[in-house]
């Protein structure tokens, strides 16, 4: 059972338009929320996180959305570009019990076209 | 800069053999992590170490073992390839605990099982 959903497998999108990629999570019990960004044959990278007690965080041209009562997070890259063309990572985690085991999606692919 | 490195980028492999996959990292983390990732599968834990000696079973540890004897080192071995085991192996640290933001991941052992 995912507890951490990336619904859309892929986004195409227009260079200098807004990406919006989405994240779902199951657990109530997640109060750490991050972005990776992965490209073929690397490792992924750490992009943007969030905590809980926020609902938003900001770093240049990539914004995070926490809605918690819906479970969902967002992520936002405006303006795409074509070097953001990737696979993103959504990670959720909780800190209660001792855990810090990252919970990872499924990932969205990108694709900025120029 | 973190830095985590995997001894190959690419590796092929027979079935039945026993295969090493190893990962280096020199930010003196505690916590080390093997992922693999298949397409529309994500990242997968295999296992993780959160100390010299110490281990603990992922979501699929089915197939793998590891060993760290010393805390830079961070081993994966296929005791007996199989091809369900071509995948990309993904390699991660991070420092102890729930203060810590992010994982720092390698750039990917490419496995074929032939």
């Amino acid at each position: 059972d995912q507890q951490v959903k990336q619904n859309s497998p892929s986004l195409s999108v227009q260079e200098g338009r807004i990406s919006i990629l989405n994240c779902d999570y199951t657990n109530s019990m997640f109060d750490y929320f991050l972005w990776y960004k992965k490209y073929p044959a690397e490792g992924p990278t750490f992009l943007i996180s969030i905590s809980s007690i926020k609902d938003k965080n900001e770093d240049g041209r990539f914004t995070v959305f926490l809605n918690k009562s819906a479970k969902h997070l967002s992520l936002h890259i405006v303006p795409s570009q074509p070097g953001d063309s990737a696979v993103y990572f959504c990670a959720a985690r909780s800190s209660s019990g001792g855990s810090y085991i990252p919970t990872f999606g499924r990932g969205t692919s990108l694709i900025v076209h120029p | 800069d973190v830095k985590v490195t995997q001894s190959s980028r690419y590796l092929v492999k027979r079935t039945g053999e026993k295969v090493f996959l190893e990962c280096v990292q020199d930010m003196d983390h505690e916590n080390m992590f093997w992922y693999r990732q298949d397409p529309g599968l994500g990242l997968r834990l295999i296992y993780f170490s959160y100390d010299v000696k110490m281990k603990e079973k992922g979501d699929i540890p089915e197939g793998y073992s590891v060993s760290r004897e010393k805390k830079e080192r961070f081993s994966l071995i296929l005791e007996s390839a199989s091809t369900n085991q071509t995948s990309m192996y993904l390699c991660a640290s991070s420092p102890p605990g729930v203060s810590y933001n992010e994982q720092f991941f390698g750039p990917g052992t490419r496995l074929t099982v032939l």
